[in-house]
């Protein structure tokens, strides 16, 4: 059973292009989270989706920054207009269900130049 | 917001020693979760906690979710060289609500 797939694992990017950042999550879940982590920090919440629905973004900024999770196909963290402070690693959790634990994926590494 | 204050920040001990590292939180959490994360890797899951009290094992670790909700902590006993590595504590204060994440406590374990 594969665990939580990201892709792509690093991806650079210069200021004012777009980032997507894509997550497969682990077989019969249903329940996808972002996080962001930066270079000695914890991680910090973005957004919790089920399929086809945005369930919580509370820790996504509103501008530039946008996610789903199609009822086919992996979740999609979108990010416009890169800048350098977008810099970060973000990291796909699933589950199963609410009360289940999180599991995380390998997370993709944003540079922006 | 919600904080989670996890200590000590590091820890540099020798191959075989105990481990020891807590967590407390400003607020009520249903839910305790441990993780840890290897560099260039995401989180692992070691130990979920749901009850207040419940002390829970797996293998050479030991995590207690704190009779108040506000705490926990994670033992690790006889430490190898492989528990190097960022631990954090995470809560969850309800159903379908979010992770708040710990600032981690950095192991180096020297032979």
């Amino acid at each position: 059973n594969a665990g939580v797939m990201q892709n792509p694992r690093h991806l650079v990017r210069r200021r004012g292009q777009e980032a997507r950042l894509r997550c497969s999550p682990m077989k019969g879940h249903s329940h996808v989270y972002w996080y962001r982590q930066l270079p000695e920090e914890g991680l910090k919440f973005m957004v919790y989706l089920q399929k086809e629905n945005i369930i919580d973004e509370s820790g996504m900024p509103k501008e530039r920054f946008s996610a789903e999770f199609p009822k086919e196909g992996p979740s999609i963290l979108r990010i416009q207009q890169v800048v350098r402070g977008d810099s970060a690693a973000y990291f796909c959790a699933s589950s199963p269900g609410m009360e289940s634990p999180l599991h995380f994926g390998n997370g993709t590494r944003l540079t922006v130049t | 917001g919600q904080q989670l204050n996890q200590s000590p920040q590091s820890m540099f001990i020798q191959e075989g020693e105990d481990v020891s590292m807590n967590c407390t939180s400003s607020s009520i959490f249903n839910t305790w979760l441990w993780y840890k994360q290897d560099p260039g890797e995401g989180p692992v899951l070691l130990i979920a906690l749901y009850k207040a009290g419940e002390l829970t094992s797996n293998g050479r670790l030991t995590a207690q979710f704190g009779i108040t909700r506000k705490d926990s902590f994670l033992n690790i006993s006889a430490s190898i060289p492989s528990d190097v590595g960022i631990y954090f504590c995470a809560g969850q204060p309800g159903t379908a609500s979010k992770l708040t994440f710990g600032t981690g406590t950095r192991l180096q374990v020297t032979l």
